[in-house]
């Protein structure tokens, strides 16, 4: 398996533009995480799916942010408007059963709002 | 409010050196706890899994124990490598909550 992977790794943007970040999770994976890496919060879950099912998006900061998983292969995360603060490490990390068993991640997308 | 941290934030050894890191949280009450390592650039790769009804786990050159009552968790790493050099995270799971992570100690080992 290829892993979870990512895209794109690097996006750079003006503020207030849309931003969609994508995700396909490994196979079989019936867990589907969204985390943001900041220097100064570390990491943090913005929010998790079960099934294609939205299960926790208390860690989603604003209105600003949304997540879909249409079909188990592939989810997004998009902000919109996007705003200076927003800059951050997106990770996307999937498991097979939860928070519980082993996380895998992938490599990130490192979004830059200007 | 459970509270994960890692001390020391950097730590720099030579080749060949055993090293311990260490990893802290402030509330018991925990399922399990993970160690992760992360290289520039990359996502994270979880190293260990600790349950909580364990006392340790060992993979290769690793060794992570957990002290539940204590709050505490170390990663043990012996005979270190240049190939080591990265930032190592720690991650705790409760009930109804998201995995809190530490903020990481970067470690770097030089040959």
């Amino acid at each position: 398996d290829a892993g979870v992977i990512q895209s794109p790794r690097h996006e750079v943007t003006e503020m207030g533009q849309e931003v969609t970040l994508r995700c396909k999770p490994i196979s079989g994976h019936d867990y589907l995480f969204w985390y943001r890496q900041t220097m100064m919060r570390g990491l943090e879950l913005l929010i998790y799916f079960n099934n294609n099912v939205p299960i926790d998006d208390s860690g989603m900061p604003e209105d600003r942010f949304s997540a879909k998983m249409p079909n188990a292969s592939f989810s997004t995360l998009k902000i919109q408007p996007s705003e200076p603060r927003d800059s951050a490490v997106y990770f996307c990390a999937s498991s097979l059963r939860g928070q519980t068993e082993k996380l895998f991640f992938g490599s990130g997308t490192q979004l830059s709002v200007l | 409010k459970q509270e994960v941290t890692q001390i020391p934030a950097a730590l720099s050894v030579p080749e060949g050196e055993n090293l311990v890191l260490n990893c802290s949280f402030t509330d018991s009450a925990i399922y399990n706890l993970q160690w992760f390592r992360q290289d520039p650039g990359k996502g994270l790769t979880s190293l260990l899994l600790i349950q909580s009804s364990q006392r340790e786990q060992t993979s290769g050159r690793l060794n992570a124990s957990l002290d539940k009552s204590s709050g505490r968790s170390t990663l043990y790493i012996a005979a270190s490598q240049p190939g080591d050099s990265a930032t190592y995270l720690c991650a705790v799971n409760q009930a109804g909550t998201a995995l809190i992570f530490g903020k990481g100690t970067t470690l770097s080992v030089s040959s």
